[in-house]
């Protein structure tokens, strides 16, 4: 099994509806982080949290929201999906030493 | 804020051909690593190289190595003997050494290997 998974792979949604991108990992690392990846502009931080209780927003957080159910799973939430939104993203685990874990991403599109 | 500025959008070179990738970047920190990724078409992010700022010494993994120089802030990746499965983006990032750690990455090299 992967150490760091995402579901889905692939979504297609439409535009306004609530969306949820699932996080889960077995590294036991407290750092999480949700990235977005657009063509020239590469990988930008949306969330990151250290712990269930410590969540903190990146460079591109606005329409996006974060929940960390608990050390192991960080899920991110698009409230109300719009085209812009359309995006490969990437949920990541850091063990502050060697650097980051990356899941294999979902790429999500916004119709 | 840290940036990283990587000023070829795309390059190719025929397999076996020595290639260079640049990378700049920008900071006020005096610790931090730097990274090369590799995203193959699986997108998969993966770990290619890592220079831990206070070491002098450039890193090297087989066929890639970097040259980084700290005071121009410059940290190139050199990938020697190319084969086609090194066809992918490559990206460089930054990393703090303390606090939250954010990876900063640059736009991504876009790297085709002929046959």
């Amino acid at each position: 099994d992967a150490d760091v998974t995402q579901t889905p792979r692939n979504r297609i949604t439409k535009t306004g509806k609530r969306i949820m991108l699932e996080c889960s990992q077995t590294k036991g690392h407290d750092r999480m982080y949700w990235y977005r990846q657009d063509p020239g502009l590469g990988l930008r931080l949306i969330y990151y949290s250290f712990d269930v209780k410590d969540i903190n927003k990146g460079e591109i957080s606005d329409g996006y929201s974060v929940s960390r159910q608990a050390q192991a799973k960080f899920s991110l939430s698009l409230e109300s999906a719009i085209p812009n939104q359309t995006a490969l993203y990437f949920c990541a685990t850091n063990d502050r030493l060697y650097g980051y874990t990356f899941g294999s991403g979902t790429r999500l599109t916004v119709v | 804020a840290q940036t990283v500025t990587q000023s070829q959008p795309e390059m190719s070179v025929q397999e076996a051909e020595t290639v260079t990738l640049s990378c700049t970047y920008d900071t006020s920190e005096s610790n931090y690593y730097l990274f090369w990724y590799k995203q193959p078409p699986s997108r998969q992010m993966i770990l290619v190289i890592r220079q831990e700022a206070y070491k002098q010494q450039n890193a090297t993994e087989n066929r890639f190595s970097v040259n980084f120089q700290k005071a121009a802030k410059s940290f190139s990746l050199k990938i020697s003997d190319s084969q086609l499965g090194d066809t992918a983006m490559y990206f460089c990032a930054f990393m703090p050494y303390q606090g939250a750690q954010k990876l900063v990455f640059g736009q991504g090299t876009r790297l085709t290997i002929n046959p």
